[in-house]
């Protein structure tokens, strides 16, 4: 199956700072990803939808200024979490597909933001 | 609304025994349906999907899953459970016009030597 690719894995911040993480299909182009947030034994919950040269679209409750989401190309799709406070400590996932309904997401391994 | 349901937050098998995790969904269109696996601290990992055509998908790893429109299921099975198949196993639904997935909320599976 298709790869998808996040850095970091893992990431350690102070209160207040930013935190970039991406997302890489690595071996197909994908219009669209999609970000999620996984809570300790939890489900996985929709963020946002990223669209290649457009604006990303965001889940209700989820908070555009605060999670700031770029995809600049086929393969890249960035999450920024900005102003980074303890309870956006979080396992992040995104998922990429190269396009159609049908189509099947494959998944990145997460990131693991923890926010001191 | 769409929705999709594992009622089960827990599975417990013993080795070599036959295993069932269960999904049923409640959509208004017609469903893309997908299992997905995911080991401690890790992404998820594509099984199956069933698309369209025969009810009976197979996946990776011997794994198969049923679609059954009248009872609006799609449970995920194996002939044979192993404990390397111990993991957090997540249904996941699709709907056209809809450009998302709705997942349901995960059942830990338990193989037991």
């Amino acid at each position: 199956g298709a790869v998808v690719s996040q850095h970091p894995s893992r990431v350690i911040c102070k209160s207040g700072t930013s935190v970039k993480i991406e997302c890489r299909s690595l071996d197909f182009q994908a219009t669209t990803m999609f970000w999620y947030r996984q809570f300790p034994k939890q489900s996985l919950m929709l963020m946002a939808t990223s669209n290649e040269g457009s604006k990303a679209t965001y889940e209700q409750g989820v908070e555009k200024d605060k999670f700031l989401i770029n995809h600049a190309s086929l393969t890249l799709s960035t999450l920024t979490v900005t102003s980074a406070h303890p309870e956006d400590s979080s396992f992040y996932i995104c998922s990429a597909g190269s396009g159609g309904l049908a189509d099947t997401q494959y998944f990145g391994p997460g990131t693991r933001l923890t926010v001191l | 609304a769409q929705s999709v349901a594992q009622p089960e937050d827990q599975v417990n098998v013993a080795e070599g025994n036959p295993l069932t995790v269960k999904c049923t969904y409640s959509v208004s269109g017609n469903p893309y349906l997908f299992w997905y696996v995911q080991y401690p601290n890790r992404g998820l990992q594509f099984l199956l999907k069933y698309i369209t055509g025969d009810n009976l998908v197979k996946g990776s790893y011997g794994f198969e899953a049923e679609f059954n429109k009248s009872q609006t299921s799609f449970h995920l099975k194996k002939p044979s459970a192993l404990v390397s198949d111990s993991a957090l196993y997540f249904c996941a639904v699709r709907i056209g016009n809809f450009n998302k997935f709705y997942f349901g909320s995960g059942t830990k599976l338990n193989v037991k030597p």
